[in-house]
């Protein structure tokens, strides 16, 4: 079994300052984990993910994550958030196999000016 | 330049009334998905298909029939039996296991 938790449905942040998107993860094997942004109206879009090897990955737009095993985290970071990064942000796991690809309830970034 | 093909854009159901959802892929991906996107839930898997003529139930398939007769073609079906079928739906592909899936911009779907 697998399972994504997304702390915070919604989260404001100043123009130019730290974006900090938490992600939790359960999975019985070693997971297979994504980032995705959605804008309104639109399909998801791939921000980064880790498969295996180094645990930073750093994606588009200036985001990155790191693959913390001891923790079962994978938190996304950008350290200066702009006014197009306003968007939802989901989280998701994949344990293997084409079947189960499993989504956080997402996460919506307010950028303030 | 390669993807997937969702259409309509929006779409109205009549009371009693079937419709299908199109999505067309040239990426050449054996594996493709539906999902229901619900405010507040995240994403709920409808049906997939791993190969051409075999697909299999997700979490929430009742009231939903798909079929995979080619492998660019992944059409699902909201039957009337589907009470509250008024939601975002998304189509996704995937090339290979452990690879991320690509989605298509999404059908937004509507009671009249």
């Amino acid at each position: 079994a697998q399972s994504v938790t997304q702390l915070g449905s919604h989260v404001s942040v100043s123009e130019g300052a730290l974006v900090l998107l938490r992600c939790n993860y359960s999975s019985s094997v070693p997971p297979y984990l994504f980032w995705y942004v959605q804008y309104p109206n639109q399909g998801l879009q791939l921000l980064l993910k880790y498969t295996t090897g180094a645990t930073l990955v750093k994606g588009i737009n200036g985001f990155e994550a790191e693959f913390k095993k001891s923790e079962t985290s994978f938190h996304l970071t950008k350290p200066s958030a702009h006014m197009s990064d306003a968007a939802e942000y989901f989280c998701a796991v994949s344990s293997g196999g084409y079947q189960k690809v499993t989504f956080g309830i997402g996460t919506k970034l307010q950028v303030i000016p | 330049d390669g993807g997937i093909t969702q259409s309509p854009k929006y779409l109205f159901r009549k009371e009693g009334q079937n419709v299908t959802l199109s999505c067309e892929q040239n990426l050449n991906h054996d594996a493709m998905y539906w999902y229901r996107q619900d405010p507040g839930q995240g994403l709920r898997l409808i049906y997939y298909s791993q190969i051409v003529n075999d697909f299999q139930k997700g979490d929430i398939a009742e009231g939903y029939s798909v079929s995979r007769e080619k492998k660019e073609s992944f059409p699902l079906t909201v039957t009337s039996a589907q009470k509250n079928p008024t939601a975002f739906y998304l189509c996704a592909s995937r090339g290979q296991e452990h690879q991320p899936q690509h989605f298509g911009d999404g059908t937004r779907l509507s009671i009249l």
